[in-house]
């Protein structure tokens, strides 16, 4: 049975850093993954997916990466700013995509 | 562009009531649809998914049920609502499997 855990559960950084989540998994045979972020009390966004052949992806300030063999993928926000702070999901899609397996989410604080 | 709507936003029922939330999906055809329950300080736990009308894969045993009578519609019901069915519910579809999920708003439960 797949489990996603993410690491930290929460971050608070000033304004302008650059900064890392961290998305583990067990079970290595994943269709794809996908960052969403998820505004108290809202739906969640979707950031990046990315296939189980690909090692990342990109858009704008954020790069996700994948290494499927350790069962990690790695979120990196450049020069974070106040709009940024939000609870950021990853979710692993098995056979697929179809049953995606959340992880419980790291919940982001950028301070002015 | 695709939209995707859920309603209620919030929803406040008594113990042993039934339930019945409706989301539907517009701009695309044959999505696949998901439904998502956010309980209080717990991640997202995938409930039901479909793959075309008439089709649904559930993942979770419970006393809530899911239809599909519709190409873009995606209801989830109970006939008896629990005190441990209160959370956030969330409906989301995707195209092709390899494409991303998206959300809609949400329905916030609250059982009494």
């Amino acid at each position: 049975k797949q489990e996603v855990t993410q690491i930290p559960a929460a971050l608070s950084v000033p304004e302008g850093e650059n900064l890392v989540l961290n998305c583990s998994f067990t079970d290595s045979a994943i269709y794809n993954l996908q960052w969403f972020r998820q505004d108290p009390g809202k739906g969640l966004t979707s950031l990046l997916l990315i296939q189980s052949s690909q090692r990342e992806q990109t858009s704008g300030r954020l790069n996700a990466s994948l290494d499927k063999s350790s069962g990690r993928s790695t979120l990196y926000i450049a020069a974070s700013q106040p709009g940024d702070s939000a609870t950021y999901l990853c979710a692993v899609g098995g056979f697929y995509g179809q049953n995606f397996v959340f992880g419980p989410g790291t919940r982001l604080s950028v301070l002015p | 562009s695709q939209t995707i709507h859920q309603w209620p936003a919030t929803l406040v029922q008594p113990v042993g009531s039934p339930l019945s939330l409706e989301c539907t999906v517009e701009g695309t055809s044959n999505p696949n649809l998901y439904w998502y329950r956010q309980a209080a300080g717990r991640g997202l736990q995938l409930l039901f998914y479909s793959v075309g009308i008439g089709q649904i894969s559930s993942e979770v045993p419970q006393n809530l049920s899911a239809s599909r009578p519709q190409d873009r519609q995606f209801i989830l019901s109970s006939k008896k609502l629990l005190l441990s069915d209160s959370g956030f519910y969330l409906c989301a579809w995707s195209g092709q499997s390899n494409q991303p999920q998206h959300f809609g708003d949400g329905t916030r439960l609250s059982i009494l």
